[in-house]
């Protein structure tokens, strides 16, 4: 079977740095992905590895580690619009079927 | 930019009545991705279309149908509606091996919200 962890909620302040942490468990394991999706919105695509090693994007950076099957998203210089749910998602072989993580809940307190 | 658009924005179906979605791809993308959201959940794969062709099936149920036609669009049609299909349907698109990407980098629409009464 395929499943995700991620922690449910994480609570920072405004300019601080936050990691989110998904472990994985699947077959065929292609890629891992984040989006971010705000109440009542559609999820956005944040980062993609398909390889070990840190991606960076602006203030997010998303790591992976395959050995380990484990990745994160970093979010640094915390804004209160980054509060929103933070997805890990995985791709299998041939890159279609995607399962998502049951989502982070990140709060950015002033 | 172009954005996937989803029709209807909101639906409102009693039980057993069917219902049909429809997912209007980013130009060039051709790739439709499917994905079923009850409330406080995350996003379940329902199934996914290639150049036209089913790519790979998630947890679509068997009253569920769904196919791209030859301009990319998708229509993701539901039969004998349950209390339960009651959820927001989200349809993606991507850039699909073709174009040599890696196809992992979804675009996805506003949302259809289906209420099964």
């Amino acid at each position: 079977g395929q499943s995700l962890e991620q922690p449910s909620e994480v609570t920072a302040v405004e300019g601080a740095i936050v990691q989110i942490n998904c472990t994985y468990q699947t077959s065929g394991f292609y890629g891992l992905s984040w989006y971010q999706q705000h109440d009542g919105g559609a999820p956005t695509f944040l980062s993609y590895n398909a390889l070990d090693g840190l991606e960076e994007t602006g203030r997010f950076s998303s790591f992976l580690s395959r050995s380990d099957s484990y990745g994160y998203l970093l979010l640094q210089e915390l804004q209160m619009k980054d509060s929103a749910s933070y997805f890990c998602a995985v791709s299998r072989t041939g890159g279609f079927k995607t399962i998502f993580g049951a989502g982070t809940r990140l709060f950015v307190k002033a | 930019a172009a954005g996937v658009i989803q029709s209807p924005r909101h639906l409102i179906k009693e039980k057993r009545e069917t219902a049909t979605l429809k997912c209007y791809p980013i130009p060039r993308h051709d790739t439709v991705y499917w994905y079923q959201q009850g409330p406080g959940q995350d996003p379940q794969f329902l199934i996914s279309f290639y150049e036209k062709m089913q790519s790979d099936k998630g947890s679509i149920p068997d009253r569920f149908s769904a196919q791209q036609f030859s301009d990319y669009h998708s229509e993701l049609n539901m039969s004998s509606l349950e209390l339960g299909d009651s959820a927001l349907y989200f349809c993606a698109s991507s850039l699909g091996p073709s174009s040599g990407s890696v196809g992992n980098e979804q675009f996805f629409g506003p949302g259809t919200r289906l209420t099964v009464l």
